[in-house]
């Protein structure tokens, strides 16, 4: 499998646009998870989705952040306005079964915001 | 609230030396610790993955050791080679059954040819 694939890889915009992040998760997982990392506050869940479901969006900072899962392969995060504190990098991730057993990261989206 | 700490925050040793992380978390209910790696750049790697029921893990020079009762795991990497520089964190769920993992800050290695 090519793992979890992110795109874009880098993005820089301009404050007050819209960002829209993909995921494609590894084939047969049922958990796919939204982390953004930044170094003041390191690694924090955004998100995360079981069987295409949201589950827990109570890391979503704001309601400028929403994110979907319209079918077992595909994933969204958007920010819409963005603002230069969103500048981060944003990692989806998936992993199969019960939540909490191996997961497995994508490379992570380099989001800049200007 | 579980929380994750990292000791120390960064870690410079020469080649060849053994070396341990340490990974410490406030609620000792965990159902399992995972160590990952994570280059310059790049994602996460999960290196190694401890179920509560068990004490340790091993992958070829990495082990990993779990003491849920103090609340602590440390990762022993042996005969440390640069190729092993990079962040090291460890996480574990935020409840006993869920995907929600809570991340320490990491710990970045600089092993010196």
């Amino acid at each position: 499998d090519a793992g979890v694939i992110q795109s874009p890889r880098h993005e820089v915009t301009e404050m007050g646009q819209e960002v829209t992040l993909r995921c494609k998760p590894i084939s047969g997982h049922d958990y796919l998870f939204w982390y953004r990392q930044t170094m003041m506050r390191g690694l924090e869940l955004l998100i995360y989705f079981n069987n295409n479901v949201p589950i827990d969006d109570s890391g979503m900072p704001e309601d400028r952040f929403s994110a979907k899962m319209p079918n077992a392969s595909f994933s969204t995060l958007k920010i819409q306005p963005s603002e230069p504190r969103d500048s981060a990098v944003y990692f989806c991730a998936s992993s199969y079964g019960r939540g909490g057993d191996t997961i497995y990261f994508g490379e992570g989206s380099w989001l800049t915001v200007v | 609230k579980q929380e994750v700490t990292q000791i120390p925050a960064a870690l410079s040793v020469p080649e060849g030396e053994n070396l341990v992380l340490n990974c410490s978390f406030t609620d000792s209910a965990i159902y399992n610790l995972q160590w990952f790696r994570q280059d310059p750049g790049k994602g996460l790697t999960s290196l190694l993955l401890i179920q509560s029921s068990q004490r340790e893990q091993t992958s070829g020079r990495l082990n990993a050791s779990l003491d849920k009762s103090s609340g602590r795991s440390t990762l022993y990497i042996a005969a440390s080679q640069p190729g092993d520089s990079a962040t090291y964190l460890c996480a574990v769920p935020g409840s006993s059954n869920t995907g929600k993992l809570i991340f320490g800050q990491g710990t970045t290695l600089q092993v010196k040819p």
